[in-house]
């Protein structure tokens, strides 16, 4: 069964920190990767989706890379900003159609 | 403006009482699908929909109903509610399954007593 996790689950950064938020999945056999973004209160947005043949994203300071055969992605942000705030959560879309979801990791960028 | 539109934002109803979350796309999607939220456990698949009548459980559908009559609408169905179904519930849509992002509605906040 497919499982995803994310660390860490919390990070406090200050504002223009570069910071980089991990996310596993246990089986390999996955179509996509996709990296969402929770405020409080709010639905998730998608900020970046990699398809299984590819090895990155990016869009704008984001950077999502993914590597199917350790089971790992990786968000990079640079420079970040006190409007980064948020839940990040990461999601593998499965061979069964099934999308399954990490905990997320809060972050908060202090101004 | 695209978007999933979710029904009713908040809902307080009792145990046992038939009730309806409804969840529209003006995207012309394919794929629609609705989860759970719940502290500590993250977002759980309840079921999805790959085109109209066609639909599937996903992880957490004991207690659930839904169905695709049309394109646009995805309505979840709880025909006898119970207090361990009190969560945050979101609907989400995409183009088709696969390789495609995924736009979420603002979220439904049920709570059941």
């Amino acid at each position: 069964k497919q499982e995803v996790t994310q660390i860490p689950a919390a990070l406090s950064v200050p504002e223009g920190e570069n910071l980089v938020l991990n996310c596993s999945f246990t089986d390999s056999a996955i179509y996509n990767l996709q990296w969402f973004r929770q405020d409080p209160g709010k639905g998730l947005t998608s900020l970046l989706l990699i398809q299984s043949s590819q090895r990155e994203q990016t869009s704008g300071r984001l950077n999502a890379s993914l590597d199917k055969s350790s089971g790992r992605s990786t968000l990079y942000i640079a420079a970040s900003q006190p409007g980064d705030s948020a839940t990040y959560l990461c999601a593998v879309e499965t061979s069964y159609d099934k999308v399954i979801f990490g905990p997320g990791t809060s972050l908060s960028v202090i101004p | 403006e695209a978007q999933v539109t979710q029904n009713p934002r908040y809902l307080i109803t009792v145990t046992g009482k038939k009730l309806t979350v409804t969840c529209s796309q003006n995207m012309n999607h394919e794929y629609m699908s609705w989860y759970r939220q719940d502290p500590g456990l993250g977002l759980r698949q309840i079921y999805y929909s790959m085109n109209v009548e066609v639909t599937d459980k996903g992880d957490v559908p004991e207690g659930y109903k839904v169905s695709r009559k049309e394109k646009r609408n995805f309505p979840l169905i709880l025909e006898s509610p119970s207090p361990n179904q009190t969560s945050l519930y979101f609907c989400a849509s995409s183009l088709w399954a696969g390789n495609e992002k995924l736009f979420f509605g603002s979220g439904t906040q049920l709570s059941v007593l």
